[in-house]
């Protein structure tokens, strides 16, 4: 059973950028057939797709945030990471990370890190 | 962008009372929708995907229907444990999610 875990830091300031990383265990994030996301959901709101990546580093993003984002895998460490630039407090929210099946393209998102809180504020 | 526009926002159910959920697209997705629990302060779990396809360990009384663009998530015999935050989710085109149901108690 795959297990992911979101780390970083809690509070960013504005217009700086948020760093999160997701440790994979359980499974290698350098197998085909799944894809490696990033989903965050405004406090006491519904869910908005950040990112996905399959491990050949094929990635697509949301058209709305595309221009600040980047995802990344670290196969080494078996992790895998969301930079999001220029952040303000729009960007507070819970951040999953998440692992979809899928070869061609991804499908329902079938494990899910516990999430993590990241705060934007000065 | 794909529009999934999910009914009730709010449903009072007894316990032990069926419930149905409605998930709504604004084109079709042909059968790639899935269906999330959500509890306070935890993860989405998968419950349905392929529209109508139980994901793993998920209890029988959750059945999933439809295709296109019209899908229902149907509770059969609403538990305790089933009173929580209910996401349609389609990924015929990139991931987009409904708004929720909030399945409470009546």
């Amino acid at each position: 059973q795959v297990q992911l875990q979101e780390s970083g830091p809690g509070l960013v300031k504005p217009s700086q950028t948020l760093s999160l990383s997701c440790s994979v265990s359980g499974g290698s994030i350098n197998s085909g057939g799944y894809y490696w996301s990033w989903i965050r959901q405004h406090p006491g709101k519904g869910l908005e797709s950040i990112a996905y990546m399959y491990y050949t580093g094929s990635t697509h993003y949301n058209p709305s945030l595309q221009s600040r984002i980047s995802i990344s895998l670290d196969p080494s460490k078996n992790q895998f990471s969301l930079k999001l630039t220029s952040v303000t407090a729009a960007d507070t929210a819970v951040y999953y990370c998440a692992r979809a099946e899928g070869v061609m393209v991804p499908g329902a998102i079938h494990d899910w890190g516990q999430g993590t809180l990241v705060t934007v504020s000065s | 962008e794909i529009v999934l526009t999910q009914s009730p926002a709010t449903l009072s159910v007894s316990p032990g009372e069926r419930a149905t959920l409605s998930c709504r697209a604004s084109q079709s997705v042909s059968n790639n929708l899935a269906w999330y629990q959500q509890k306070p302060g935890q993860a989405p779990r998968l419950l349905i995907y392929g529209a109508s396809t139980r994901a793993t360990g998920i209890p029988a009384r959750f059945s999933g229907s439809g295709s296109g663009t019209e899908f229902s998530l149907t509770i059969s015999s609403l538990q305790s444990e089933d009173f929580a935050l209910y996401f349609c989710q389609q990924y015929n085109d990139w991931w987009t999610f409904g708004q929720g149901t909030k399945v409470e108690i009546k």
